[in-house]
């Protein structure tokens, strides 16, 4: 079965550098949530989107944005980044079914490191 | 405000022996409830969920969990555990009906040969 798709599975920047992640979620998915997950830490919920449009929001800084396109892809751009946010970045994605859309499927998640 | 609780940090059974991890949530109504798996290196992998109905819920891989409201726990069991149950075991609420997961601290499984 199709599962969430996260590009890239590793990335390495420098302080004060861009990030681009990107997140392919299951096919008929039009929910996608991003999660951060710090060494030795519990998953933090950063934001969501349903049909394109942000639904909710959480400890995500300034720095970071995100948006969801047409095909319901979804991408995560950081900014500025900074030591701490290295981390292990999740996307998941559910469907808005009644019977399911609380069920979130995780990716294999993107490992940040910032040097 | 939900949160999760998880009071072990590890947890060390033997190939084969029944498996018990404890889940604590801090909620006022009936809440969205989950299990989740991380090998090392790996994505959360689904095990299963709690919505409503029969308070006991099976899921993959011979895990099962019981919701028990008056104890507020969902803990996860598993009769016979196999050394490819080694992982860390993340339980988690939906927040305020925000399709937001709220994840507990993890228990980190390791199984003895």
């Amino acid at each position: 079965a199709a599962g969430v798709i996260q590009s890239p599975r590793h990335l390495i920047k420098e302080k004060r550098e861009t990030a681009t992640l990107k997140c392919y979620p299951i096919p008929r998915h039009d929910t996608v949530y991003w999660y951060q997950q710090g060494p030795g830490q519990d998953p933090q919920f950063l934001i969501s989107f349903y049909e394109k449009m942000q639904s909710d929001k959480g400890s995500i800084p300034d720095r970071f944005s995100a948006q969801q396109f047409s095909d319901y892809h979804s991408e995560l751009n950081m900014s500025s980044l900074e030591l701490g946010d290295s981390a292990l970045y999740f996307c998941a994605s559910s469907p808005r079914t009644p019977l399911h859309h609380y069920e979130q499927y995780f990716g294999p998640g993107t490992r940040l490191t910032v040097t | 405000a939900q949160s999760v609780t998880q009071p072990d940090i590890h947890i060390t059974v033997s190939e084969g022996a029944s498996l018990e991890l404890r889940c604590n949530y801090s909620y006022g109504a009936t809440p969205y409830l989950f299990w989740y798996v991380q090998s090392p290196g790996q994505g959360l992998q689904l095990l299963l969920k709690y919505f409503s109905g029969d308070t006991l819920v099976q899921g993959i891989k011979g895990f099962e969990a019981e919701f028990k409201r008056s104890q507020s726990s969902f803990n996860l069991r598993k009769p016979s555990v196999h050394w490819s149950d080694a992982a860390e075991y993340f339980c988690a609420v939906e927040k305020d009906s925000s399709y937001k997961l709220i994840f507990g601290s993890g228990t980190r499984l390791l199984v003895r040969p």
